[in-house]
């Protein structure tokens, strides 16, 4: 559903530790999903995406998991890095929603060396 | 290869004034969208646009907001009579139109607005 909040939820982790970054969808009829990266200042970039008829996607370093039983859906990053500090929005689209994205709360992950 | 261009990057108002924000797509790419952002919350759906149509509005504030995307150009989010709640970075994306659903919206560097 909609995204509401004051204060973004952070996730710490040590440089070469692997980081799982988690976001609930509300809406049963959402039939693709994607992972977005957006450092200080600049716009979101396109990480990972998903189909609704899939359950696991990898990319470079990166895994997307899907359950759509409990409308859950998680972003690894293997091996986390400096520069993977930003703050991580989960998007779903809704199936006949027209090409409209709905935006989670987002995640700050912070990468400690 | 250009990505989604922005522009202003900052724009400061004062009330009552109007705010014009231009936003280039990616070069082939015919559809755009417009997100509004404010501090430490995801981005929230405003308007979808095809060259010269407006395909889903839903986001759009009833009044003193309003877009375009003509034949030629780039594609204009337009705020008349500023408040300061309108303050907030506004964010364009465009999508190569593919028609399947998992066509991927690519983000701009953002227009952030600051009313006075």
């Amino acid at each position: 559903g909609e995204n509401v909040g004051l204060h973004l939820p952070t996730l710490s982790v040590q440089e070469g530790d692997n980081s799982i970054i988690n976001c609930a969808y509300s809406n049963s009829a959402s039939d693709y999903f994607i992972w977005y990266k957006q450092e200080s200042g600049k716009g979101p970039q396109f990480i990972i995406d998903i189909r609704s008829n899939m359950d696991k996607r990898q990319g470079q370093r990166v895994t997307v998991l899907l359950n759509k039983t409990v409308k859950h859906l998680s972003l690894q990053i293997a091996a986390t890095q400096p520069g993977d500090s930003a703050v991580y929005f989960c998007a779903e689209k809704i199936s006949g929603g027209y090409n409209k994205l709905i935006f989670g709360a987002g995640t700050r992950l912070a990468v400690h060396p | 290869n250009a990505g989604v261009m922005q522009n202003p990057r900052h724009l400061v108002r004062r009330r009552g004034q109007e705010a014009r924000l231009r936003c280039s797509p990616v070069k082939g790419h015919s559809h755009v969208y417009w997100y509004r952002q404010l501090p430490e919350e995801g981005l929230k759906f405003m308007v979808y646009l095809q060259k010269e149509n407006i395909i889903d509005e839903s986001g759009m504030p009833k009044e003193r907001f309003s877009a375009e995307f003509p034949k030629e150009g780039p594609s204009i989010l337009r705020i008349q009579q500023v408040v300061r709640g309108d303050s907030a970075a506004y964010f364009c994306a465009s999508s190569p139109g593919t028609g399947g659903f998992t066509d991927t919206q690519y983000f701009g560097p953002g227009t952030r607005l600051t009313v006075l």
